[in-house]
């Protein structure tokens, strides 16, 4: 069984670095695309980036390149989500799934809650 | 940038038929841009419903059915059920090789 488990909520303070992690099982890790989506409170989905996992190939959208830093970990099956200064708007619902072909989630992990507040 | 649009909200009667759109600020949405669905229920994580334009992802109801209307991609509803209540998002696939959502569609079964 495909399955996808994100690290617990967060509570941190503007200006703190903050990486999130995502561990894949079930499937071959390497060979399938992660991707990573925020949601804001009460709003729709934002298709943040992708990171093809066997030889960390990323692509970002124009929205969030330079504001985090996406990565995985082959060795571990984990695939990551970073922020080096967060922001009280980067407050969110963060969900990374797996993007079946480099085009369309299928699997989706439970969500990590951030929330940044001084 | 591109935006993907989508109706903001959809109502229809239990047992009834919806069809959601998504297209294209600029152009038409063709299989090209591999259209996929979703639906999301308030604190959920989103479920994948439909991919690659018209395949049902694995356990999802054959009431749900994609495909390509005119210059748009589209998922139809057949038979609409009260657990149906959700909100509906789209993404398309493109060229440059990143997704994009669509602003997302509440439909609402009454």
């Amino acid at each position: 069984e495909v399955q996808l488990v994100q690290s617990g909520a967060e509570v941190k303070k503007p200006g703190e670095s903050l990486k999130i992690s995502c561990k894949g099982s079930g499937y071959s890790f390497t060979t399938y695309w992660i991707g990573w989506v925020r949601q804001m409170p009460g709003k729709g989905l934002e298709w943040m980036g992708i990171v093809y996992p066997g030889d960390s190939d990323t692509r970002y959208s124009p929205s969030f390149q330079g504001q985090v830093t996406i990565s995985a970990d082959k060795s571990i099956d984990t695939a990551y989500l970073q922020w080096n200064s967060l922001k009280a708007s980067d407050s969110a619902m963060y969900y990374c799934a797996r993007w079946y072909g480099g085009n369309s989630g299928d699997h989706w992990g439970q969500g990590t809650l951030v929330t940044v507040s001084s | 940038q591109t935006v993907v649009t989508q109706e903001p909200s959809f109502s229809v009667s239990p047992g009834g038929t919806v069809t959601l759109t998504c297209g294209l600020s600029s152009g038409s949405v063709s299989t090209s841009y591999y259209p996929s669905w979703y639906q999301q229920t308030p604190g959920q994580a989103p479920r994948t419903l439909i991919y690659s334009t018209d395949t049902r992802s694995s356990g999802v109801p054959d009431r749900f059915s994609g495909s390509i209307l005119g210059n748009k991609a589209a998922l139809t509803i057949t038979g609409a059920q009260a657990d149906d209540e959700s909100d509906y998002y789209c993404v398309l696939y493109m060229s440059s090789g990143i997704s994009v959502f669509g602003g997302g569609t509440k439909v609402t079964v009454l």
